[in-house]
C-alpha cells in the first residue's frame, strides 16, 4: 500500500469548510485512498474512500487530484464534534479485508 | 444503526495474569480485526481473521496472543501471560464481503497491566 504524507495539526472555525490535505505521491492505479477519523478515546470512524472521481457523503466530500498524487478531505461545516484525528490511507482493492496501516494523521481542532 | 460492541470497558489485570478482550462485531460481517493503541501512539494492527481462521497476524501478535470465535456472535483476543507494556486500548473491528475495506471499530477495552 502507498505511504501517505498529511500535516500534524490544523486549525478550523466552527461553521467553516474544513479542508484536510494529504499526498500520495506513489499511489498506483488499483490503489483506494479512504480516510478515517478517531475522535479522542473513541475507536476509528471510516469517512469515504475513492478511486479517482471525487466523492461525497452525509459526512464529507472527497476530492482527488486528476494525477491521483494528492486528495483533500472536506467537511463542509465543521462543528466541534468533528474536532479528531483525520488518517488518509491508500489501500488496493486486492486486499480485501486487509490491516488498515494508520499514520499519525491530522490533527483537526474546530474552535469556537 | 448496527454497531461493534466490546466489553468490559476496562480491565485491570497483574502482569502474568491471563485476559480476554470480548468483541461482538456486526452481525452479517465476515471480516474481523484486533488493533491496539498505546497512549499517545499510533492505531496498530494485530491480527485479521476470516472463515475461522487468522488472515494476517502483525509482529505484535506473538505466541502470546490468540484469538477466537467461538460461537456465531463473538469474537475474542486472549492475552496469556500480560506484560507491562500490553497496556493499551485495544480495538476490535469487522468488515462485510460487499464493502471488506470499510472496518466498523468498536469503542475499545482499556487493559491496564500492574
Amino acid at each position: 500500500d502507498a505511504k501517505t504524507t498529511q500535516p500534524t495539526s490544523m486549525d478550523c472555525a466552527e461553521g467553516r469548510a474544513a479542508n484536510l490535505p494529504c499526498n500520495h505521491s506513489t499511489i498506483s492505479g488499483n490503489e483506494y485512498v479512504y480516510w478515517y477519523r478517531q475522535i479522542h478515546s473513541q475507536g476509528p470512524q471510516y469517512i469515504i474512500h475513492g478511486l479517482k472521481n471525487n466523492e461525497t457523503n452525509e459526512m464529507a466530500s472527497l476530492i482527488i487530484t486528476e494525477d491521483r498524487k494528492s486528495s483533500t478531505l472536506i467537511l463542509p461545516h465543521a462543528t466541534l464534534r468533528d474536532t479528531a484525528v483525520y488518517y488518509c490511507i491508500v489501500r488496493g482493492l486486492y486486499n480485501q479485508g486487509g490491516k488498515l496501516i494508520f499514520g499519525q494523521g491530522t490533527e483537526l481542532s474546530v474552535k469556537p | 444503526e448496527p454497531e461493534v460492541t466490546q466489553t468490559p470497558s476496562h480491565q485491570v489485570t497483574q502482569m502474568g495474569q491471563e485476559v480476554i478482550l470480548r468483541c461482538v462485531p456486526i452481525s452479517n460481517h465476515l471480516y474481523f480485526y484486533w488493533y491496539r493503541q498505546i497512549l499517545g501512539q499510533k492505531v496498530e494492527f494485530l491480527v485479521s481473521f476470516y472463515n475461522n481462521e487468522i488472515s494476517e497476524k502483525s509482529e505484535i501478535f506473538d505466541d502470546q496472543f490468540s484469538v477466537e470465535r467461538p460461537d456465531g456472535s463473538n469474537f475474542t483476543l486472549k492475552i496469556r501471560s500480560t506484560k507491562l507494556e500490553d497496556s493499551a486500548m485495544y480495538f476490535c473491528a469487522s468488515s462485510g464481503t460487499s464493502r471488506p475495506n470499510e472496518q466498523f471499530f468498536g469503542p475499545g477495552t482499556r487493559l491496564t497491566v500492574l
